[in-house]
């Protein structure tokens, strides 16, 4: 069966500083996996997506993450912080074959000046 | 191109009343889901629609929830009666296909007096 977990509930980083988001999956086969922001009150946006194809994916936002099967992680990261990046990250995994998606508990980012 | 479009934005009510949310779908998109998100929670997938016919409802909580979709571009979420521990976040999600990435509408704002 399928899992994320997030390892971090709060990241707090100073702004122009990298920034880090950790995310393990447990997956009996090569899943899609994805990283959803959610902005204060805001809906969910995909930053983007892994399925099996590069193994480094960047997304929307100078946001990338890199697919680790060996390690079975897809941590999420940016190389310099901006406050508008302050909002919670979800990672999330597909189960295959189908619609379900499996979502990580979330991170809160906070960007402090 | 529009997005995934959600009726209201915020909704008050008073337990026991009647309550329906909407959605309209990216045109095009087959796929159509119902989430919850609370704090407790996190986001749970209510119900799943493919080509307009629900294929998953394990996720609604009671009877006292229901969906429609009545045809490609419009589909509602009903509570009936509301009470207060409904109160939660209501995304409406849509795909191209089954299996493909999900797009999310801005959210319903429901809070149950």
């Amino acid at each position: 069966a399928q899992s994320v977990t997030q390892l971090d509930s709060h990241v707090s980083v100073s702004e122009g500083t990298p920034v880090l988001l950790r995310c393990n999956y447990s997956s009996s086969y090569s899943p899609s996996l994805f990283w959803y922001v959610q902005h204060p009150n805001k809906g969910l946006q995909l930053l983007l997506k892994y399925t099996s194809a590069a193994t480094l994916v960047k997304g929307i936002n100078g946001f990338e993450a890199e697919f680790k099967k060996s390690e079975t992680s897809f941590h999420l990261t940016k190389p310099s912080a901006h406050m508008s990046d302050a909002a919670e990250y979800f990672c999330v995994v597909r189960r295959d074959s189908n619609y379900q998606l499996i979502w990580g508990a979330g991170t809160k980012l906070i960007i402090k000046p | 191109d529009a997005g995934v479009i959600q009726s209201p934005r915020h909704e008050v009510t008073e337990m026991g009343q009647e309550v329906t949310l909407r959605c309209k779908p990216i045109s095009g998109h087959n796929s159509l889901f119902w989430y919850r998100q609370t704090m407790m929670r996190g986001l749970e997938l209510l119900i799943y629609f493919n080509n307009n016919v629900p294929i998953d409802d394990s996720g609604m909580p009671e009877d006292r929830f229901s969906a429609k979709m009545p045809n490609a571009s419009f589909s509602t979420l009903k509570i009936q009666p509301s009470e207060p521990r409904d109160s939660a976040v209501y995304f409406c999600a849509s795909t191209p296909q089954e299996g493909e990435t999900q797009y999310f509408g801005p959210g319903t704002r429901l809070l149950v007096l």
